[in-house]
């Protein structure tokens, strides 16, 4: 069955932090991975995708994930978060059919 | 603009009645979804279409229902079979084969009194 999974269920950081949020899928065969960011009471937006080729993947403002097959994972990072960071973070997974979310990560970054 | 539109925005209803939910899109996308957000939940696929008359049971279908019977809409039942309909609901497309990302609409909060 095609699952993801997010270890962190809420980070509070300071301005400058770094930031890694983990992520581990579960899905037999190709995968599409993705980070959406939900700012508060705003659509969810894609931050990035990963469909093949290099496994570090830059997005939007600044973060970067990579996907690491042999450990089923693509983790979101940013060296350097601001407080406009916070928002609440889903990782997904997509299949040929199913695209799966995981259960989100809210980040408080603190001025 | 192309988009998704979901409406309405908030809606109300007694238990035990029948609720259904607008989601047309205007992308030209195969493939439609349906969630349901709840705090420290994340979002829950309810179902799911990839082309027009077929769809499939997400991972939490009971009480809800869908059609499929344009591209472009995919409405979504709460019947008063559903024991906690009172969530966010978020309708999305993407293209297919499944190799795009999917685009969401603005959401539909459903309270159930």
């Amino acid at each position: 069955a095609q699952s993801v999974s997010q270890h962190n269920h809420h980070v509070i950081l300071s301005e400058a932090a770094s930031l890694e949020l983990g992520c581990n899928y579960s899905y037999g065969g190709t995968v599409n991975l993705f980070w959406y960011v939900q700012y508060p009471g705003q659509h969810l937006q894609l931050l990035l995708k990963y469909f093949s080729g290099d496994p570090l993947v830059k997005g939007i403002k600044g973060f970067e994930a990579e996907f690491i097959k042999s450990k089923f994972s693509f983790n979101l990072r940013k060296p350097s978060v601001q407080w406009s960071d916070t928002a609440e973070y889903f990782c997904a997974v997509a299949g040929f059919q199913k695209l799966v979310f995981g259960t989100g990560t809210r980040l408080l970054v603190s001025p | 603009d192309g988009g998704i539109t979901q409406s309405p925005k908030y809606l109300f209803r007694k238990e035990g009645q029948n609720v259904t939910l607008s989601c047309e899109q205007n992308l030209n996308h195969d493939a439609m979804y349906w969630y349901r957000q709840d705090p420290g939940q994340g979002l829950r696929l309810i179902y799911y279409s990839q082309i027009v008359n077929d769809f499939q049971k997400g991972d939490i279908a009971e009480g809800y229902s869908v059609s499929r019977e344009k591209k472009e809409s995919f409405p979504l039942t709460v019947t008063s079979a559903q024991k906690n309909p009172t969530a966010f609901y978020l309708c999305a497309s993407r293209a297919m084969p499944g190799q795009l990302e999917a685009f969401f609409g603005q959401g539909t909060r459903l309270t159930v009194v």
